[in-house]
Parts: C-alpha cells; structure tokens; sequence
C-alpha cells in the first residue's frame, strides 16, 4: 500500500541538538510529504518533496529523498521543546489514498 | 490560508446514541476530503475517502452502515458515527484537500469521541 514507515519509533534529545528520522516505503511514489502531530491535535503538513526532487528546505528543516531506496529523511537543527511532537510521513502515489506509519515521537529535553 | 475546522472538539455520548462531526474548509475548496481514526499512541487509520457530490470510498474492515459520511459541498463533510458504542470512542480527524495529487493535506483538530 502507500503507506511510509517511519524509524526510530522514538527518539529523545537534549534542545538545540539536531533530530533525525527517516520515513521508508514500498511503492513507486508522486511525492513524499511529512507531517507534524502535537498531543491530541490535527496533523500539520511540514514539508512535500516530489519524486524529482532529492532535498527540500523549509526553515529548520532538511527533507532528504533517496528514491533508488525508497527512503526518506527528516532532519530538524537546533531543536527547541516545542518541536516536541509526533513526526509522520506519508506518499502520494497513483491512488487518491493517504495512509500513515505509527509516527516518530520526538522529544526534546530543555 | 488552508484552514480546516472541525466540531466539536470532543463529545461524549450514551451508548446506542449518533453522532456528527463536521469537517469544514474555510478557506479554500476541498476536492476531496479524508477522515481517520487514531487510538492512544496508535497511528492514523483512514476510514474514507470522499469526493463531493459522489458516495465516500470506504477501507476494508470500516463498516458504511454504522460510519456515515456525507460529502455535500466542496467545503464540508460530515462523518456519523450512528448507534455508537464504548468501542468507537476514539480520536476522529478529517482533513483535505485543495488540489491535485502533489498538494499536502490539512487537517482539523480532530474530535475525541467517548460513548459511556
């Protein structure tokens, strides 16, 4: 299915190191977008790669694009407490569908 | 811009009792619009996707008759959760749309649903 996997399922970091987690998937994709989830809220849409596209900017973010291994990465420098949060991804594909991996649960200690 | 609202926020209901939750865009005309379940710690779950103006595309395993969705207009969709039981108490998030295949999603704020 389109669906993205994000690794590690957790990941604990003091505040202004930097954040990795990476987002695998199985099908051949449009784009790859990743996603933010704060506790008991919506998802906020962070950053949509294409599938021509290798790297993307946006602020504190790095998304890398590695689609010969149908990988992905979602690097946040300098991480603050408020980047405390769920992080998924997700692909668009040929279908209309969007599904979700069980997420990354960042956190940042103070 | 890309608002999307949903209400009510939470709600707590008797069991055998219905449901509406509603998914509006404010800001902008939603093609298509998608509605999830999320249990603690869990992931999303899609449970539909809807078009306006055409019969929602429901997952495998999530039942039609008892989740509702209508998709009247191209800002607003509504899920009901009709003869709700504990077992549906769940976090329920819509979100949509605006463009093609390469536009991001918006999502609500989701809805906390508990049947006691």
């Amino acid at each position: 299915s389109q669906q993205g996997e994000e690794d590690p399922q957790a990941l604990s970091i003091q505040e202004g190191e930097n954040a990795t987690m990476n987002c695998s998937y199985k099908t051949s994709i449009n784009n790859l977008q990743w996603y933010r989830q704060n506790s008991g809220r919506g998802l906020v849409h962070l950053i949509l790669i294409r599938s021509n596209e290798r790297e993307k900017h946006s602020g504190r973010l790095r998304v890398t694009l590695d689609t010969s291994k149908k990988s992905s990465s979602l690097l946040i420098t300098a991480s603050r407490a408020a980047d405390t949060a769920s992080y998924f991804c997700t692909v668009g594909g040929t279908g209309n569908q969007f599904y979700f991996g069980t997420g990354t649960s960042l956190t940042v200690i103070p | 811009g890309a608002v999307v609202s949903q209400h009510p926020s939470w709600v707590i209901c008797k069991s055998g009792t219905s449901v509406k939750i509603e998914c509006r865009s404010l800001d902008f005309q939603a093609t298509t619009m998608f509605w999830y379940r999320q249990f603690p710690k869990q992931s999303l779950m899609l449970m539909a996707t809807s078009n306006e103006g055409s019969k929602a595309t429901y997952e495998q395993g999530v039942e039609k008759d008892k989740f509702l969705i209508n998709h009247a207009s191209l800002t607003l969709s509504t899920l009901t959760v009709t003869s709700a039981h504990p077992e549906d108490s769940s976090f329920y998030i819509c979100s949509a749309r605006r463009g093609p295949y390469n536009s991001p999603l918006h999502f609500g704020n989701g809805t906390r649903l508990t049947v006691t």
